[in-house]
């Protein structure tokens, strides 16, 4: 069985401070790990992803993720944040590379705010 | 621009009322598929469908229809809509349908922007 949480609803830091999203997960299988950012009044688009290649990903915007074995951790990261980084991220896990529909799972999302 | 489409972006309607949520991919993909985005939820997988003329119930598919005549479109029908339905709508596409082998990628989905739908 898999499962992923998020483990903040809502985050709030300072333009310009670095960022923190936290994701935990559990999987049966070697898992594959994602975050999705959600601008308001949009789609889902993909900002990451980790396939058992690297465990520090990097994505687009300046964000990367650590895949922490270990610790079952996938937490999104950004050094510093900007204004237009406030969004809904999602954590997604799935297994590594087999495209079963019903194993896609995300997490109930948190929901990031940059105070000027 | 290649991508997702979704129509319409908004809805209203009564309960009881039927619609269908229209979506269509110009990417040749064969996986397409449906969500819901409720408030802390998450997204929820509604139906999906791994390639033309096959289709299959996710985790909350009660109440919806769907059906796949062509590798395009992937319609999403409510009979009779009740408030529960009220939601965001997401429809998303990857490729390939459905991998045989370990495929780097193959659980990326592509985003539609999304149908607001409020049944009052």
């Amino acid at each position: 069985a898999q499962s992923v949480t998020q483990l903040d609803s809502h985050v709030s830091v300072s333009e310009g401070t670095p960022v923190l999203l936290r994701c935990n997960y559990s999987s049966s299988y070697s898992p594959s790990l994602f975050w999705y950012v959600q601008h308001p009044n949009k789609g889902l688009q993909l900002l990451l992803k980790y396939t058992s290649a690297a465990t520090l990903v990097k994505g687009i915007n300046g964000f990367e993720a650590e895949f922490k074995k270990s610790e079952t951790s996938f937490h999104l990261t950004k050094p510093s944040a900007h204004m237009s980084d406030a969004a809904e991220y999602f954590c997604v896990v799935s297994p590594f590379g087999y495209s079963s529909a019903s194993k896609i799972i995300f997490g109930s999302g948190t929901r990031l705010s940059i105070r000027p | 621009n290649a991508g997702v489409t979704q129509t319409p972006k908004f809805q209203v309607l009564k309960t009881g009322q039927s619609m269908t949520l229209q979506c269509a991919q110009d990417m040749n993909h064969e996986y397409m598929s449906w969500y819901r985005q409720d408030p802390g939820m998450g997204l929820r997988l509604i139906h999906y469908s791994v390639g033309a003329g096959i289709t299959d119930q996710g985790e909350v598919p009660n109440g919806y229809n769907v059906s796949r005549s062509t590798t395009e479109d992937f319609p999403l029908r409510l009979l009779s809509a009740a408030p529960s339905q009220t939601s965001v709508y997401f429809c998303a596409s990857r490729s390939p349908g459905r991998a045989r082998r370990p495929v780097s990628g193959a659980n990326v989905l592509t985003f539609g922007a999304g149908s607001r739908l409020t049944v009052l």
